[in-house]
C-alpha cells in the first residue's frame, strides 16, 4: 500500500460509545496531523505530531484523545461525543513540519454521532 | 496571525471556459501558499504550491496560480474547464515552521456542458 490510509471510512456511534480512528502512512514521513472537516467551515487543525511527539493541540475537547505510537501510525480515540462532532476527520502526513512541505491526506473517516 | 479568505463559496463555469478561483491571505512573514483539490468522498490532493522564486506556479491538471505580494493574493486559474474539474478547492497558507497548514473555507467548482 502507498500513501495515507484511514480506517474505517464510515463510522456511526452513539454518544456513550468509545471508538478509535486509525491512520497509517507509508511515505516515510515524520509528521502527522488530524483535521476536522465540517460542512460550511474551514478545515480545522486538531493535532500535530512530529517524530511521535505532540507539538500542537488546538484547544480540542478532551473527548478527543490522539495517540501516535510510531511515525507511521496515528490514532484518534473518541468517547462521549456530541452530535456536533459529526464530521469528516482527515489524517495527513508530511516529510517534516517544515512550512514548505506539502501534506498528503487520507480519504477521511465520515463520523456520525447519534 | 495567518489566515486565508476564499472569495465565493461556489463558482459555476461552462466546459471550455476560464476557471478563476480567488484566494487572499494574511501573514506576518512571507508566506508559503498551497492549493488543494478534494473530489467527492476523497481526501485532499495537492494541486500546486508557492514557496520562493517564480511567482507564477504551474500545477497538475493544467492549473496555475500567481503569487501577488502587493495584493496578498494567490488566485487559481485554468484556461479551459473540463467536466472532471468539478470538485472543491482549498487555498492554504503556512508562515511558520512547525505548524500545519491553515485552510480557507473552500470553493466548490461546478462545470456544466
Amino acid at each position: 500500500e502507498t500513501g495515507v490510509t484511514q480506517t474505517p471510512r464510515h463510522l456511526v456511534m452513539g454518544m456513550t460509545n468509545k471508538k478509535s480512528l486509525k491512520c497509517e502512512q507509508h511515505l516515510g514521513h515524520n509528521a502527522m496531523y488530524w483535521y476536522k472537516q465540517s460542512a460550511k467551515k474551514p478545515l480545522e487543525l486538531m493535532f500535530v505530531y512530529s517524530l511521535e511527539e505532540r507539538v500542537e493541540n488546538n484547544s480540542v475537547p478532551s473527548r478527543f484523545s490522539p495517540e501516535c505510537p510510531n511515525s507511521s501510525h496515528l490514532f484518534l480515540h473518541l468517547h462521549t461525543l456530541q452530535p456536533e462532532d459529526s464530521a469528516l476527520y482527515l489524517c495527513a502526513s508530511s516529510q517534516d513540519p517544515d512550512r514548505s512541505t506539502e501534506a498528503f491526506f487520507g480519504q477521511g473517516t465520515r463520523l456520525t454521532v447519534v | 496571525a495567518q489566515s486565508v479568505t476564499q472569495l465565493g463559496s461556489h463558482v459555476s463555469v461552462s466546459e471550455g471556459a476560464l476557471v478563476l478561483l480567488r484566494c487572499n491571505y494574511s501573514s506576518s512573514v512571507p508566506p508559503y501558499l498551497f492549493w488543494y483539490v478534494q473530489y467527492p468522498n476523497q481526501g485532499l490532493q495537492l494541486l500546486l504550491k508557492y514557496t520562493t522564486g517564480a511567482t507564477l506556479v504551474k500545477g497538475i491538471n493544467g492549473f496555475e496560480a500567481e503569487f501577488k505580494k502587493s495584493e496578498t493574493s494567490f488566485h487559481l486559474t485554468k484556461p479551459s474547464a473540463h467536466m472532471s474539474d468539478a470538485a472543491e478547492y482549498f487555498c492554504a497558507v503556512s508562515d511558520r515552521t512547525g505548524t500545519a497548514l491553515i485552510f480557507g473555507k473552500g470553493t466548490t467548482l461546478s462545470v456544466s456542458s
